[in-house]
């Protein structure tokens, strides 16, 4: 089956500039996570949906960084007021919620660069 | 603190030998998982084998194993009969719930291994 979807694959923008990725996770999975690799901070967490629930955006870099998700299915994060900082690439995992293991399947992620 | 060591940045390996990549983790809470991925040069993170805290045994996917010693907080993973396709970037990573329903990931730095011919 198809497994997690994200585009683009790769976004270049100017400092300032608002960006937005997504993130199509495999049907069926309730659980949908954002991880944000750097070279500097290696694979950090950013932001967590289940279902209908609030997100969990206790991992969130600061207020510039905003996520949703829509009809339970597809998800957006959008980061406003980019940085060079921001420049890093951005994962998607998402899994079935089911018992243990609870396995996450990541995407193939999204290369943000800021000039 | 660390949650996640892994203390080897780089291994080399020759092609048809077994090769353990080091993990060392740290909590507190009883409940917990361990997964390992592996990332190649593409970049996308797949999933390779899991072992759960209560579990008793060692898990194992195929030609990969975990070494799970669960006093000494350490979970390395064993890849048998190297195959140069081994070669990518390794990741150990734990899984934590105290309560909620965020099974978020904490990955270690991941290991470089590179499988020679």
């Amino acid at each position: 089956g198809a497994g997690v979807s994200q585009s683009p694959s790769n976004k270049v923008t100017e400092k300032g500039k608002d960006v937005e990725l997504r993130c199509d996770p495999i049907s069926g999975h309730t659980a949908l996570y954002w991880y944000r690799q750097s070279l500097g901070q290696g694979l950090e967490f950013l932001i967590y949906f289940q279902g209908n629930s609030a997100p969990d955006k206790s991992g969130l870099p600061s207020d510039r960084f905003s996520a949703e998700r829509t009809g339970g299915s597809v998800s957006t994060l959008t980061i406003q007021r980019t940085q060079q900082e921001d420049s890093a690439v951005y994962l998607c995992a998402s899994s079935p919620r089911t018992a243990p293991p609870d396995t996450q399947y990541f995407g193939p992620g999204t290369r943000l660069t800021v000039l | 603190a660390q949650k996640i060591t892994q203390t080897q940045p780089g291994m080399f390996v020759q092609e048809k030998e077994a090769v353990t990549l080091d993990c060392t983790y740290d909590t507190s809470d009883p409940s917990y998982g361990l997964f390992w991925y592996k990332q190649p040069s593409s970049g996308e993170m797949i999933f390779l084998i899991y072992q759960g805290s209560y579990d008793q045994q060692n898990a194992t996917e195929g030609r990969y194993s975990l070494n799970f010693q669960k006093a000494r907080k350490s979970a390395n993973l064993v890849i048998s009969a190297s195959q140069l396709g081994d070669s990518a970037m390794y990741f150990c990573a734990m899984s934590e719930n105290s309560g909620g329903s965020n099974y978020k990931l904490t990955f270690g730095k991941g290991t470089l291994l590179t499988v020679n011919p």
